[in-house]
């Protein structure tokens, strides 16, 4: 099956600062997404981009499908944007998780 | 109504009980999903329901039963839990076609003591 790897597994930023979240997979896949976990568990879909570039607000992903692998950019950070990243790829009928990146946003 | 409603949301059983977790969505999703998800790891995949039928099961012990009664509801039966399946259990749907957007649900934390 299709493997995730995810960089970097912990990230801690001070308010207002920019990063950016790696996703790199093993094979050809027809379909990505981010994901944002929050403290209480709930899981949120950010982006669905299997290719190509998407901005919604502060947040922005670009996936290159020919080098296998996606990015996530988070602007301007605030306290509320941490909690765990996940991007998460079709295999099949299953969705394959990458670790995730844990990022704390300190005020 | 794009939401994926699951209950309940904390749940505390002994590992003779029998019990149920339950998941809906009325977003006319024909695939739904059951994950389990461990502290500080990924969401791991445990079943896929698709038209009602299950069409993966990823090698899940007995003592958890999936349950889909129709296209808007999935059910997970709980009987004779271990402690080491205190996790949080991850509903989720998705369209199945196009765009297939896996939506989640809140959750439903269970501890077996």
């Amino acid at each position: 099956g299709i493997q995730v790897e995810q960089s970097p597994p912990d990230l801690i930023l001070q308010e207002g600062a920019n990063s950016t979240l790696r996703c790199n997979f093993s094979d050809s896949v027809n379909n990505l997404q981010w994901f944002h976990q929050n403290p209480w568990g709930q899981l949120i879909n950010l982006f669905y981009i299997p290719s190509g570039t998407k901005q919604n607000g502060r947040l922005s992903a670009t996936t290159v499908a020919t080098e296998r692998y996606s990015l996530l950019y988070i602007s301007s950070s605030q306290t509320t944007d941490s909690g765990v990243y996940f991007c998460a790829v079709e295999d099949g009928q299953n969705f394959v998780f990458g670790p995730g990146t844990r990022l704390s946003v300190l005020p | 109504d794009t939401e994926v409603t699951q209950t309940p949301k904390h749940l505390v059983m002994g590992m003779t009980n029998k019990k149920s977790l339950k998941c809906e969505q009325h977003m006319g999703h024909r695939a739904m999903y059951w994950y389990k998800q461990k502290a500080k790891k990924p969401p791991e995949l445990m079943f896929v329901y698709s038209y009602e039928k299950l069409s993966i099961n990823e090698s899940v012990p007995s003592r958890f039963s999936p349950e889909c009664p129709n296209s808007s509801l999935l059910n997970l039966h709980l009987h004779a839990l271990q402690p080491e399946d205190s996790a949080l259990y991850l509903c989720a749907s998705s369209q199945q076609s196009g765009a297939n957007v896996l939506t989640f649900g809140a959750g439903s934390r269970l501890t077996v003591l």
